[in-house]
């Protein structure tokens, strides 16, 4: 089945820094992936939809500068959380949309983001 | 915006037992997704459904298109059943974009 991977899976980083997070599809093209993030004991809540080779749109509440996106390739989509701050810690989890496969999306396995 | 319930909210059971999770949304949608995700946090996709019914294994997903209602079923359910499952919905005006309920915490004891 298809594959999305994430990478890093989990990572600690002192305030003030900036964090980059990749999201792969591995076997799939992906022209559409999805970035949500998840606070302990809630849902997952969608912070921005990624286009391949266009702007990403962001959901209401989620800061543009803060939270970049980069979905240079049909296979990979890029998340930076910058001036990284503790209350960015979070679980951020990312999907892909099979670009012939109408409605499905695949997730990834997550990354967990600990600011200190 | 899709209002996504799911019952119940934490569910407790015997190895063995048959289980039922259900999910109602309240407007239409292109697709329900059921997710499973495991403490580590790791997501996975069970199914994807319109409409009628999916079996995988020990697992059955069936959808109430009028009902705007879906069901998880685990039958013979095991310890490794463990988990968080998690309805989600892809409603017709979002296109792609999905609403998700809030999980159900299913423990399973041997």
């Amino acid at each position: 089945g298809a594959v999305v991977s994430q990478h890093p899976s989990r990572v600690i980083c002192k305030s003030g820094t900036s964090v980059k997070i990749e999201c792969r599809s591995l076997d799939f093209q992906a022209t559409t992936m999805f970035w949500y993030r998840q606070f302990p004991k809630q849902s997952l809540m969608l912070m921005a939809t990624s286009n391949e080779g266009s702007k990403a749109t962001y959901e209401q509440g989620v800061e543009k500068d803060k939270f970049l996106i980069n979905h240079a390739s049909l296979t990979l989509s890029t998340l930076t959380v910058t001036s990284a701050h503790p209350e960015d810690s979070s679980f951020y989890i990312c999907s892909a949309r099979d670009r012939g496969v109408k409605e499905t999306q695949y997730f990834g396995p997550g990354t967990r983001l600990l600011v200190l | 915006k899709n209002e996504v319930e799911q019952s119940p909210q934490n569910l407790t059971a015997q190895e063995g037992e048959f289980i039922t999770i259900n999910c109602s949304y309240s407007v239409g949608i292109s697709a329900l997704h059921w997710l499973q995700q495991h403490p580590g946090g790791g997501i996975v996709s069970l199914f994807m459904l319109s409409s009628g019914k999916k079996k995988h294994g020990r697992l059955i997903a069936t959808i109430n298109i009028q009902e705007k209602h879906s069901s998880l079923h685990i039958t013979a359910s095991h310890p490794r059943d463990s988990a968080v499952y998690i309805c989600a919905v892809g409603d017709i005006s979002s296109g792609d974009k999905l609403t998700f309920g809030t999980g159900t915490r299913l423990a399973v004891r041997p």
